[in-house]
């Protein structure tokens, strides 16, 4: 295992539709983060899960996101009807309880 | 609400100098961490340096070292001996709380010279 994986790198969509996110942490990391990183802006946390439970939201995260950690193995964050301002850096990271967060390299969705 | 600020958007030093980069946070937390984490251009976070709040001496990882007051909510890095590996966007922040998310401030853009 070489770390966290984020699948796909980059994603280009029209404005309205839906378009989803993975990804796979480090194995036995029972904690997994999302995080939006917007040009010339540091990450901003999106939600968390501990095992399979998503036990934290952002305020960030309106109702046309959604995320999952089925098993609590890999993640997957869908976002609805795309608008332009979802334009942004998705990133995930992973640890083993409150050590190290470990970062995948992101999923960059430009929104046209 | 956790608020992190770094206050030089950008700076520049020349290979093999020391450069410090300055940061400060507010947070409500009791027990919290405090960390440096590097973003090289088009590649991955990475994590430089982390500080358990309730520890007086300051942390050292090889080049990199931390200047932690906890008074004055004050946390920089030190780089000495720079190397142009180091160019990179560095992302001052806190976790704390029951969840341990990051919250980060907005980067500073290191550029080493050769």
């Amino acid at each position: 295992d070489t770390g966290v994986s984020q699948d796909p790198r980059h994603k280009i969509t029209k404005r309205g539709q839906n378009v989803t996110f993975r990804c796979d942490p480090i194995s036995e990391h029972n904690r997994l983060y999302w995080y939006r990183q917007t040009l010339g802006q540091g990450p901003e946390f999106l939600t968390y899960f501990q095992n399979e439970a998503q036990l934290e939201k952002s305020r960030l995260l309106s109702d046309r996101f959604s995320a999952e950690r089925p098993k609590g193995s890999f993640s997957t964050l869908e976002i609805q009807r795309t608008e332009q301002g979802d334009s942004a850096m998705y990133l995930c990271a992973s640890s083993q309880t409150n050590n190290e967060q470990f970062f995948g390299p992101g999923t960059r969705l430009t929104v046209l | 609400a956790q608020t992190v600020t770094q206050s030089q958007p950008e700076m520049s030093v020349q290979e093999a100098e020391t450069v410090t980069l300055s940061c400060t946070y507010d947070t409500s937390e009791s027990n919290y961490y405090l960390f440096w984490y590097k973003q090289p251009p088009s590649r991955q976070m990475i994590l430089v340096i982390r500080q358990e709040a309730y520890k007086q001496q300051n942390a050292t990882e090889n080049r990199f070292s931390v200047n932690f007051q906890k008074a004055a909510k004050s946390f920089s890095l030190k780089i000495s001996d720079s190397q142009l590996g180091d160019t990179a966007m560095y992302f001052c922040g806190d976790s704390g709380g029951s969840n341990y998310k990051l919250t980060f401030g907005k980067g500073t853009l290191l550029t080493v010279n050769p």
